[in-house]
């Protein structure tokens, strides 16, 4: 089974920040990786689809990037409804695993 | 809207069965692969199976195989998870998932819209 490892699990952030969240598969998954959003209590959203793609109606200040091993999703000028657990998902192969989420605080 | 409702979820003891359901609207059903994702409390998110349009492509994770079945009935627009054999592991709120679609990068398997949720909880 492809590992998925994300880092940090947990972050300090204020209204305005730069947040960058990042990925890293044990094997080569090329673009195949969604990164979601879950508040508490409720489900997990869609953000990020193929490593960069935006989901309709997700803000623009949501980015992702990577390829390969390697990913990273980015929120610029953090806002009050952006404070929730974030996790990636390779999507290339077996099971299609989680990372272990990041909770962004 | 998509919308998808889940039901069944209950308190078992081991090795009892339970039968999840979901009810799905707002799309074209018999166009979608369509999952079963679960979390445990306080935990991450755990992919569990998935099922084609046309039931003809069935997938589990190894801890489930053999024990869940997954099954669809495009009529209803609903799929189902049929749960035998429990265990204490199994306990966790479990999503029914609407895939992004065929077109996409890893879009069979981009989970797109979820549910609510049902709870199954495994405790002797």
């Amino acid at each position: 089974d492809i590992q998925v490892t994300q880092s940090p699990s947990s972050l300090s952030a204020v209204v305005g920040d730069r947040v960058t969240i990042t990925c890293r598969t044990s094997q080569s998954v090329t673009l195949y990786v969604s990164w979601y959003q879950q508040k508490p209590g409720k489900a997990p959203q869609l953000l990020i689809y193929s490593a960069s793609r935006l989901q309709s109606g997700v803000p623009s200040r949501f980015s992702g990037s990577g390829s390969g091993t390697d990913f990273s999703l980015t929120i610029t000028d953090l806002q009050a409804e952006d404070f929730a657990t974030y996790y990636c998902q390779q999507t290339w192969n077996g099971p299609r695993t989680f990372g272990q989420g990041t909770k962004v605080e | 809207d998509v919308q998808l409702v889940e039901s069944g979820g209950d308190s078992k003891q081991p090795g009892g069965s339970l039968r999840l359901s979901c009810r799905a609207s707002g799309f074209k059903f018999d166009d979608y692969m369509l999952h079963w994702v679960r979390q445990a409390p306080g935990k991450g998110l755990e992919w569990v199976a998935g099922i084609n349009a046309k039931s003809d492509f069935i997938v589990y994770r190894d801890s489930v195989e053999g024990r869940f079945t997954i099954s669809r009935d495009n009529a209803e627009s609903s799929i189902f998870l049929q749960m035998d054999s429990l265990r204490p592991d199994d306990t966790g709120l479990y999503y029914c998932a609407k895939a992004l679609g065929a077109g996409f990068v890893g879009g069979t398997y981009t989970f797109q819209a979820w549910g609510q949720g049902t709870l199954v909880t495994v405790s002797s």
